[in-house]
């Protein structure tokens, strides 16, 4: 069966400081890859895709990227840490019939 | 653009008893996919059950069940026999069927905070 993980499940980091969440599938190859942001009291918000190893779509502009080193992995990043990037990031893999699956989520705190 | 309303900020359920979570949408589109998500205090979001717009009949997944008015655009969660494990967060989402290969734009709802009372 498929699982994915991601971590760490927590983390607090000083404004300016660089950020590494990483996500892994198990199970699946080829599997399209989400990072999700979902901010306190609302929905959550699509920041990047990828349907394959180095292909990277952002949908929103921001301060963070995200890479794609191997088939199973994704790696959401940021260079200099906003307040604003605050949140609890998710990411997720697509099956084939459609749906999305989550990862147990990191909390991210920016002080 | 696609939007999705969830009325309920919070609702609390006695348990054993039956619930039902609103959520409307907007959209110019006549297929996509809704959604019910749910995230316990975890957070790990888990798929609740899915609904084809093209079909008509109203998906159902154990004690949970959805009421699809398309024309309403209305998509309605119902929780049987409610348990203290539903307690969570309830997201409701739409997805547009016309979405590109790899772009999965999920458009969430704020989420309804269900209690569960024992």
């Amino acid at each position: 069966s498929q699982t994915i993980h991601q971590w760490p499940a927590t983390l607090v980091q000083p404004v300016g400081s660089p950020l590494s969440l990483e996500c892994t599938v198990e199970g699946t190859s080829n599997p399209n890859l989400y990072w999700y942001r979902q901010a306190a009291g609302r929905g959550l918000q699509l920041l990047f895709y990828s349907v394959g190893i180095g292909q990277i779509s952002s949908e929103v502009p921001q301060n963070l990227s995200a890479s794609r080193p191997q088939d199973r992995q994704f790696i959401l990043s940021s260079k200099k840490l906003l307040l604003s990037d605050s949140g609890f990031y998710l990411c997720a893999w697509r099956r084939s019939s459609g749906e999305l699956f989550f990862g147990e989520g990191s909390r991210l705190t920016v002080l | 653009a696609q939007t999705v309303t969830q009325s309920q900020p919070e609702m609390s359920v006695q348990e054993a008893e039956t619930v039902t979570l609103s959520c409307t949408y907007d959209t110019s589109e006549s297929d996509y996919y809704l959604f019910w998500y749910k995230q316990p205090p975890s957070r790990q979001m888990i798929l609740v059950i899915r609904q084809e717009a093209y079909k008509q009949q109203n998906a159902t997944e154990n004690r949970f069940s959805v009421n699809f008015q398309k024309a309403a655009k209305s998509f309605s969660l119902k929780i049987s026999d409610s348990q203290l494990g539903d307690a969570a967060m309830y997201f409701c989402a739409y997805r547009s069927a016309y979405s590109g290969a790899g772009s999965y734009q999920l458009t969430f709802g704020k989420g309804t905070k269900l209690s569960v009372i024992p």
